[in-house]
């Protein structure tokens, strides 16, 4: 199975910073890597697949990159709602897998 | 409006059986794989299974923590797909989403971009 390591676990940042978040597949992905958003109670909600093509209605201070085994979710100017839980996920081969998630909070 | 809505959690006893539902409206259901995850109170997100479209053969994957016990199957004439989960254990205990998998003009996998809002799933005695 293919690991996915997120980093930092937690991260506190506030209005207007640049956000990094990084994944790290335990073996070569390719692009085929999506990252998400999700809100306590609430579903995950798409941001970014195939590594660094943005979700349709995604505001694009949120960007995507790398390939292979690393990734990286950049929010440009973090906004009061992008506060959250973000994760990756690779869709390359079966099992799908997740890194372990990255909670932002307000600084 | 695009929609997945899924049906059929509650409190069930460990060994015993439940079937949801996930009801689609608003996109051509046929076209999509169809994937179901599971979130644990406080838990990160685990993939828990994923069924074909007909066009791609209509089979089954599924994780190693379900398999032989969870089953996926899609009635495309009514839009629904379900997880017949049997032998229920406590660790099944989880939010259940449903989701809907578009594939891109290769045929591989595309975007998961279709949830459900999930539903509850609790094992208990």
């Amino acid at each position: 199975d293919i690991q996915m390591t997120q980093s930092p676990s937690t991260l506190s940042a506030s209005v207007g910073d640049r956000v990094t978040i990084t994944c790290r597949a335990s073996q070569g992905v390719s692009s085929w890597l999506a990252w998400y958003q999700q809100k306590p109670g609430k579903a995950p909600n798409l941001l970014i697949y195939k590594a660094s093509s943005l979700e349709s209605g995604v505001p694009s201070r949120f960007s995507g990159s790398g390939s292979g085994t690393e990734f990286t979710l950049t929010i440009s100017s973090l906004q009061p709602d992008d506060f959250a839980t973000y994760y990756c996920q690779h869709y390359k081969s079966y099992p799908l897998t997740f890194g372990g998630g990255t909670k932002v909070e307000i600084k | 409006d695009v929609q997945l809505v899924e049906s059929g959690g509650g409190l069930e006893q460990p060994g015993r059986s439940l079937r949801l539902s996930c009801t689609a409206s608003g996109f051509s259901f046929g076209d999509y794989a169809m994937s179901w995850f599971r979130q644990a109170p406080g838990k990160g997100l685990e993939w828990v299974g994923l069924i074909r479209s007909k066009a791609y053969g209509g089979t089954t994957e599924y994780a190693a923590s379900v398999k032989g016990r969870f089953s996926i199957s899609r009635d495309d004439s009514k839009s629904i797909a379900y997880l017949q989960v049997n032998s229920l254990k406590a660790e099944d205990t989880a939010v259940y989403y449903c989701t809907g998998v578009r594939y891109d003009s290769r045929g591989y996998l595309d975007r998961f971009d279709i949830w459900g809002q999930g539903t509850m799933v609790t094992v208990s005695s």
